[in-house]
């Protein structure tokens, strides 16, 4: 089994839906929780960072993170053509420079 | 701006031959990392290194080399053992918690 278990789509949803993205994982040490968004042929890049349990918004985007069911989800809301990528969520352990552990990557296809 | 720099954005490696890809970054982050990825597998860990002249093996790290005799680069070698090179490599490097990427290099072997 693996660490961290990702769906990987490719989902595809109509401009301006409610798009709901989700992890989860099997190491209960996990307590940073990133999601990255990946354009074709491109680098990962941070969208959102949480620590430990909670909600986390910046702007349409919400991070929420379920300790106690070890689950994790992003939102978009009033989604857009250019939020078309392949969105990763990433988490680590707490203290120290621990290693990364990445999902596979749901690929998104928002449709105009 | 500060960043991660890869290059090339592309390598041609023949069979046999080692190749070096680079990574510098200007963040003064201590944690490196390189990554590799391929369709359907995610991102795997290859090495990483926390502190100069320090490394670590990742999850698949037979087939490849690394050094960092500078806080700011990270060069990744693909060594001729590596019998399944052609993928899409990543750097990052890391704060305390958050981690950045650079662009990447697709490597593929001829």
């Amino acid at each position: 089994q693996k660490e961290v278990e990702q769906d990987p789509g490719p989902l595809s949803v109509p401009e301006g839906a409610i798009v709901s993205l989700n992890c989860t994982y099997s190491n209960s040490a996990f307590q940073y929780f990133m999601w990255y968004r990946q354009y074709s042929r491109k680098g990962p890049e941070l969208l959102m960072y949480t620590y430990s349990s909670g909600n986390k918004e910046d702007g349409r985007f919400t991070a929420q993170v379920d300790k106690s069911s070890k689950y994790i989800s992003l939102f978009i809301r009033d989604s857009q053509p250019s939020d078309s990528a392949t969105y990763l969520c990433a988490m680590s352990a707490t203290g120290g420079y621990q290693k990364v552990t990445f999902g596979t990557g749901t690929k998104l296809q928002v449709i105009p | 701006d500060g960043g991660i720099t890869q290059s090339p954005k592309y390598l041609f490696r023949k069979e046999g031959q080692n190749v070096t890809l680079s990574c510098e970054q200007n963040l003064n982050h201590d944690a490196m990392y390189w990554y590799r990825q391929d369709p359907g597998q995610g991102l795997r860990l290859i090495y990483y290194s926390q502190i100069v002249n320090d490394f670590q093996k990742g999850d698949i790290a037979e087939g490849y080399s690394v050094s960092r005799e500078k806080k700011e680069s990270f060069p990744l070698t693909v060594t001729s053992a590596q019998k399944n090179p052609t993928a899409f490599y990543l750097c990052a490097s890391r704060s305390a918690v958050k981690a950045f990427f650079g662009q990447g290099t697709r490597l593929t072997v001829v």
